[in-house]
């Protein structure tokens, strides 16, 4: 089945401990993204990455950090969470070869919680 | 740079009737247009595009949407709401050119029975 997967699906952290969100896809899709949604300000890219070794940032990359070694997996690191961290996080991947619209499939998301 | 707006955050019909989702968007250069929809508990759910071509674009569960160039807009729209269409629906906007995709903030429809 093509899906997208992320875990862990709920993280209660606390403040400044370092954390990673794993993201992984088997659609060989080359383009990955992570996104951040927060009531009243809708989904906002944190991060995306056109291919392997090829990353970049998003609207609020500010406190995040991300890698793709493998095309497969994206994950999300948060060297030093904060609670304003808090927030439902989305990975996504879509096949993109030079077109830019191509629809994007979304894993299922995680929950985190900063106190 | 390119933004999308959906100025409802709610919106609220009876089953049977017509429905339609707001969303205006402003890009530099010509849009790729999406609706996507969020079931609750779950991750986003593609639900159609405008890429170039008929201005009236079909999507999955009998959804369509309307690009008007001159109003710069993308409203979704439904004949007949069910109650199952229940949701939280996003548009989002990627300028054709760009690598990174803007969402707007969000429209809670509910279809009452």
């Amino acid at each position: 089945e093509a899906q997208v997967t992320q875990n862990p699906r709920y993280l209660i952290t606390v403040t400044g401990k370092k954390l990673t969100v794993t993201c992984s896809q088997n659609m060989n899709h080359e383009y990955m993204s992570w996104y951040r949604q927060d009531p009243g300000l809708g989904l906002r890219q944190i991060y995306y990455s056109m291919n392997v070794e090829v990353t970049d940032k998003g609207d609020v990359p500010e406190g995040y950090k991300v890698s793709r070694k493998e095309k497969r997996n994206f994950p999300l690191i948060l060297e030093s969470p904060s609670p304003n961290q808090t927030s439902l996080y989305f990975c996504a991947s879509s096949s993109d070869r030079g077109r830019r619209h191509n629809e994007q499939f979304f894993g299922p998301g995680t929950r985190l919680t900063v106190l | 740079a390119q933004s999308v707006a959906q100025p409802e955050d709610q919106v609220n019909v009876a089953e049977g009737n017509p429905l339609t989702v707001k969303c205006t968007y402003s890009v530099s250069g010509n849009p790729y247009l999406f609706w996507y929809v969020q079931y609750p508990n779950r991750g986003l759910q593609f639900l159609l595009k405008y890429i170039t071509g008929d201005n009236l674009v079909k999507g999955s569960y009998g959804f369509e949407a309307e690009f008007n160039k001159s109003q710069t807009s993308f409203h979704l729209k439904k004949p007949s709401a069910l109650v199952s269409d229940s949701a939280l629906y996003f548009c989002a906007v990627r300028e054709t050119g760009n690598n990174d995709m803007r969402f707007g903030a969000g429209t809670r429809l509910t279809v009452k029975p």
